[in-house]
């Protein structure tokens, strides 16, 4: 069954530094979006992203994000200027274009901001 | 706005015995989708069952079977005869039908059971 991809698995990164999740999506699903789950707490809504924007995006997600799709098949999340409270595990998801079908999450990428 | 909550934060049950994890959902949306997902120790997000809110039949599927009650904005998940492998912590979530199309899913706090043998 197709799934969704997450690279790496986990990500260690000074405090103040750049970092890049990458995810693969399901490659006929036209939905993309990011998740955050900070250990021991709920998965929270960051972004979707569809043709080539971003659809909707949370409180969360302020200037210090962005996402990008700079090929066919990838699907990034990019902190600029990490900060200790973004520790946390990282949720790619991708869903088709009817509404009714589910996202399918990717297995998280883990941040650790030192 | 749109909020779920999982009341019971931690359960913990013998195996063979049957375990009902709540969920309780507030929306003023008129269509909207109800999911439960599970995550394990190894922490991947598993898709268990996705719920129109126009189908308030429940749902068996093996072992598992939820109850929708749109009456009572609930939607409950059952575990018959539960075994080890079910440790884990259960996610209930919301999502509104978007005439977009993309889904903006609101998960509950999460449900941690805990399988003793």
């Amino acid at each position: 069954e197709p799934e969704v991809t997450q690279t790496p698995s986990h990500q260690v990164t000074q405090m103040g530094q750049e970092v890049i999740l990458r995810c693969v999506p399901i490659s006929n699903h036209l939905y993309f979006y990011w998740y955050r789950q900070i250990l021991g707490q709920k998965v929270e809504f960051l972004v979707s992203f569809y043709n080539n924007e971003i659809s909707e995006k949370s409180e969360i997600f302020d200037d210090q994000f962005s996402v990008e799709r700079p090929d066919g098949s990838n699907f990034t999340l990019k902190i600029r200027s990490t900060k200790l409270e973004d520790s946390a595990m990282y949720f790619c998801a991708s869903s088709e274009r009817q509404v009714y079908q589910p996202q399918h999450f990717g297995d998280g990428t883990r941040l650790s901001i030192l | 706005a749109q909020k779920v909550t999982q009341a019971q934060t931690e359960i913990s049950v013998v195996e063979k015995e049957d375990v009902t994890l709540d969920c309780v959902y507030e929306t003023r949306d008129t269509t909207y989708y109800l999911f439960w997902y599970k995550q394990p120790p190894s922490g991947e997000l598993v898709f268990l069952i996705r719920r129109n809110s126009f189908d308030e039949q429940n749902e068996i599927s093996g072992r598992y079977s939820w109850n929708f009650q749109k009456s009572t904005s609930s939607f409950n998940f059952t575990i018959t005869a539960s075994q080890v492998v079910d440790s884990a912590v259960y996610f209930c979530a919301l999502s509104p039908e978007n005439s977009g199309g993309y889904q903006k899913v609101t998960f509950g706090i999460g449900t941690k059971l805990q399988v003793i043998p």
